[in-house]
């Protein structure tokens, strides 16, 4: 296993366009997180998953964010009709769950919108 | 969800020992200690964790007070490539606090 991937590195889009991203997580890892980074800041949570369950879903994650993670192994993460405001890194992170268990996070996809 | 406070920059100057602490008043008795760091242009890196003991890897070092209300991640000798943006994070062990909620962080840099 190579970690955690992202797909796509980057992502150039019009203002209104759709656009989707994918994390691969590593395989045996049942949590996984997007985050969202923008310059000089922390990441920011989005949602996660266990398996295949969406468990929570921040509040900056407005309608025009969808996540999905069928049958539990890979994740998309779908923003309808971009915004300029959308524009950063977007990140992937995987784990056990469990006590103190680590997170391994992705390159992330940055996100252009224009 | 629990708080951290760490200062905002640090310098060192490289193969120099590096001190980066953190306050965590806020802390359960269940959350861990957690930190992370980010290189420039990559996604954040797993450094070290530890609850109550003092812990140590290969990358680093984690001194946690007595009370838990502060720790202190110790790189022995500071290299050029450990620059990068330290964030401490307090991890509770279940359910929602289970995320990690990373604040600003700590730009270390390193000098020759």
């Amino acid at each position: 296993d190579t970690g955690v991937s992202q797909d796509p590195r980057h992502k150039i889009t019009k203002r209104g366009q759709n656009v989707t991203f994918r994390c691969d997580p590593i395989s045996e890892h049942n949590r996984l997180y997007w985050y969202r980074q923008t310059l000089g800041q922390g990441p920011e949570f989005l949602t996660y998953f266990q398996n295949e369950a969406q468990l929570e879903k921040s509040r900056l994650l407005s309608d025009r964010f969808s996540a999905e993670r069928p049958k539990g192994s890979f994740s998309t993460l779908e923003i309808q009709r971009t915004e300029q405001g959308d524009s950063a890194m977007y990140l992937c992170a995987s784990s056990f769950t469990g006590f103190g268990t680590e997170a391994f996070f992705g390159q992330g996809t940055r996100l252009t919108v224009v | 969800d629990a708080k951290t406070t760490q200062p905002n920059s640090m310098e060192s100057n490289e193969e120099e020992p590096v001190h980066l602490p953190c306050n965590h008043s806020t802390i359960s008795g269940t959350d861990y200690i957690h930190w992370y760091r980010q290189l420039p242009s990559q996604g954040p890196e797993y450094v070290i964790h530890g609850l109550t003991s003092n812990v140590n890897n290969r990358m680093a070092s984690l001194a946690i007070a007595e009370d838990r209300k502060s720790s202190t991640l110790i790189l022995h000798r500071a290299t050029l490539r450990d620059a990068a943006v330290y964030y401490c994070i307090l991890r509770g062990p279940t359910g929602t606090a289970s995320k990690l909620t990373f604040g600003t962080g700590t730009r270390l840099q390193v000098t020759l």
